[in-house]
């Protein structure tokens, strides 16, 4: 059973561009969690998903930021022009349901904004 | 404000040395509270968790916690040190408002020398 899956590892991109972040939860788990590390900072919470719906975006910055978990595919997590304070890392976990207590986390994705 | 609060930036110990990675927590109601670890460029793995019953709760690699109700606290314990912990540990607390969601502390980077 592979584990929770994040796509791409490391991601560059020019300020004003568009980053795209991927999260393929562990098989059987339907819910996701994103996450954003900065450097030296612990996990702050962004937004919580469930198949085709979010649950709590309470975490997200009010623009630029948005979140997706399609019926089909991964999760999805997209950043419109970036900017330099937007570097950072982002993790995706994932779990079974909210009975579970445990979440488990993807590799992360370590995105710069040049 | 529910909030975690890990007061040690980081903790140098000796191998072979117990060490201590203290925890605080502030929320209302029954403390869900987890142990999680992450070396350098990788996810958080869990570590181990309290929901109820026996405070001193035993995980992965040796490490322990005790959840302490009167001082609220849940600090992470191993008997003797393996340079191989050396790591970023971070304690988190389930809450519910409105929904689950995790709070995680700022993390303690522990460091085992030989």
């Amino acid at each position: 059973n592979a584990g929770v899956m994040q796509n791409p590892r490391h991601l560059v991109r020019r300020r004003g561009q568009e980053a795209r972040l991927r999260c393929s939860p562990m098989k059987g788990h339907s819910h996701v969690y994103w996450y954003r590390q900065l450097p030296e900072e612990g996990l702050k919470f962004m937004v919580y998903l469930q198949k085709e719906n979010i649950i709590d975006e309470s975490g997200m910055p009010k623009e630029r930021f948005s979140a997706e978990f399609p019926k089909e595919g991964p999760s999805i997590l997209r950043i419109q022009q970036v900017v330099r304070g937007d570097s950072a890392a982002y993790f995706c976990a994932s779990s079974p349901g909210q009975s579970s207590y445990e979440q488990y986390f993807g590799p992360g994705t370590r995105l710069t904004v040049t | 404000a529910q909030s975690v609060a890990q007061p040690e930036d980081q903790v140098n110990v000796a191998e072979g040395n117990p060490l201590t990675v203290k925890c605080t927590y502030s929320v209302s109601g029954n403390p869900y509270l987890f142990w999680y670890v992450q070396y350098p460029n990788r996810g958080l793995q869990f570590l181990l968790k309290y929901i109820t019953g026996d405070n001193l709760v035993k995980g992965s690699y040796g490490f322990e916690a005790e959840f302490n109700k009167s001082q609220t606290s849940f600090h992470l314990k191993k008997p003797s040190a393996l340079v191989s912990d050396s790591a970023l540990y971070f304690c988190a607390v389930r809450v519910h408002s409105g929904t689950y969601k995790y709070i995680f502390g700022t993390g303690t980077r522990l460091k085992v020398l030989a």
